[in-house]
């Protein structure tokens, strides 16, 4: 099972670029990457998931240099709404633990104003 | 499209007790997982349940027990409670197992406290 690791915490401020960055050496071949968002009380929500290289979508951007050991969820011109934890996961392969996401510390990403 | 519902959204129990929390997933979605979220241990996996059959299940005692019925609906439960078992409990459904690392959509949780 492949273990993430992301920083505990990150700052920043309305209107900036913030890219958290996720390392996971030991991703297996058949494995994604999912970032999930989560704030106080809610339950995560889906933000991206990709497999290799660039995905974008209307929230944010994910980059998977290579070789697949990091990826950086990037969020365009942030605002304080986006203060939340984010999550990176990296997924079961096909036809084993469906159903069970394992979730590491997340990032609280705090923006100021 | 309604979300992933998660009832009662607040408890509060009492050591030795039991307790039951109930999750409708989206209409349509057969997957349901459950997860326990403290301060101190994070998001850890409960279990998962596909077509009323329990397919995977994460390291928590036997206390902890669910069922999921022929319209999806999944209940949870606690047996004699302690007060470790204090946590937000959410509840995520999924369209199809069979898609790898398909998006998982939780509810709002049912935040426990037992006293």
């Amino acid at each position: 099972l492949a273990k993430t690791t992301q920083p505990i915490s990150m700052d920043s401020y309305e209107g900036q670029e913030v890219n958290i960055t996720c390392s996971h050496n030991n991703i297996a071949t058949n494995d994604y990457i999912t970032w999930y968002q989560q704030f106080p009380s809610q339950g995560p929500r889906f933000i991206i998931q990709g497999y290799k290289t660039k995905v974008t979508n209307e929230v944010a951007s994910l980059f998977i240099p290579a070789d697949r050991k990091s990826s950086t969820l990037s969020l365009p011109r942030v605002s304080l709404s986006d203060t939340a934890v984010y999550y990176c996961l990296v997924g079961e392969r096909r036809g084993t633990s469906y159903g069970k996401l394992t979730f590491g510390q997340g990032t609280i990403l705090t923006v100021h104003p | 499209k309604a979300g992933v519902t998660q009832t009662p959204r607040y408890l509060i129990k009492t050591r030795g007790q039991q307790v039951t929390l109930s999750c409708s997933p989206i209409s349509g979605h057969r997957s349901v997982s459950w997860y326990q979220q403290t301060p101190g241990q994070g998001l850890q996996f409960l279990f998962e349940y596909f077509s009323e059959t329990q397919r995977n299940k994460g390291n928590f005692p036997g206390r902890f027990s669910g069922r999921q019925f022929s319209n999806s609906r999944s209940e949870m439960n606690v047996s004699t409670l302690e007060l470790g078992d204090s946590a937000l409990y959410l509840c995520a459904s999924s369209l199809d197992p069979k898609i790898p690392n398909t998006e998982a959509f939780f509810g709002q949780g049912t935040r426990l406290t037992v006293v």
